[in-house]
């Protein structure tokens, strides 16, 4: 069993659309993250999110928008895709200090 | 703030030689500190870790002592294989932050050729 899962793996788009990334973890931790990986490797953190409730909001365009229905899943809309949106987007959960669990990734190009 | 600075890559190595990555930080408490690995097309994944001033963390023949005197926690491995290529982060967290959050160094990149 996976325990956090990511879809999709690669996503190509246009600029301009919208399109969500979707986080499921089966390990019953509290809190979850979605993560920015740039093309050097360099890692932010965009949102963090424990108990449903949204608890890290980093710096980052409105266009994203995390959604949480349940404490398992954690998903990522994005709005009227960019070319600089394009990277490595990683789910991650966590239920303790420096334990983090990550997905997989789902690598994004906007052409 | 709280920050972790690593040495910069790629660092390129022969198969079987010693490994030495840097990673030193700046916390105003006592943060934990951690080596996360991440494989070619894969997630990161915890490599080691150490809570407290000279705990040493190891796993897969990697090593790494928390040294509060230089604020350091270099991960060092005895010989190095083909398959440790692979990109490694070095990070800290702070054990009263609630949300767990990490403080993320740049990244190594690591090259073992044949």
């Amino acid at each position: 069993d996976t325990a956090v899962s990511q879809t999709p793996k690669y996503l190509v788009t246009q600029m301009g659309n919208d399109k969500s990334i979707k986080c499921e973890q089966n390990l019953g931790h509290d809190t979850m993250y979605w993560y920015k990986q740039d093309s050097k490797k360099f890692l932010k953190i965009m949102f963090s999110y424990n108990n449903k409730e949204l608890i890290i909001n980093e710096t980052v365009p409105n266009r994203f928008s995390p959604k949480s229905p349940d404490k398992a899943h954690l998903n990522l809309h994005i709005n009227s895709l960019e070319l600089g949106d394009s990277a490595v987007y990683f789910c991650a959960s966590s239920q303790e200090v420096g334990g983090y669990t990550f997905g997989s990734g789902t690598r994004l190009t906007v052409v | 703030g709280d920050s972790v600075t690593q040495m910069e890559g790629p660092v390129t190595l022969s198969e079987e030689a010693f490994l030495t990555i840097n990673c030193t930080y700046t916390a105003t408490g006592y943060p934990s500190l951690f080596w996360y690995v991440q494989y070619p097309g894969e997630g990161l994944q915890l490599l080691l870790k150490a809570t407290k001033a000279d705990d040493k963390g190891s796993n897969k023949g990697f090593e790494a002592t928390y040294r509060k005197e230089t604020t350091s926690f270099h991960l060092e491995k005895g010989s190095v294989q083909v398959s440790d290529s692979a990109v490694y982060f070095c990070a800290l967290s702070d054990p009263r932050d609630s949300n767990y959050q990490l403080i993320w160094g740049a990244g190594t990149k690591l090259i073992i050729k044949p």
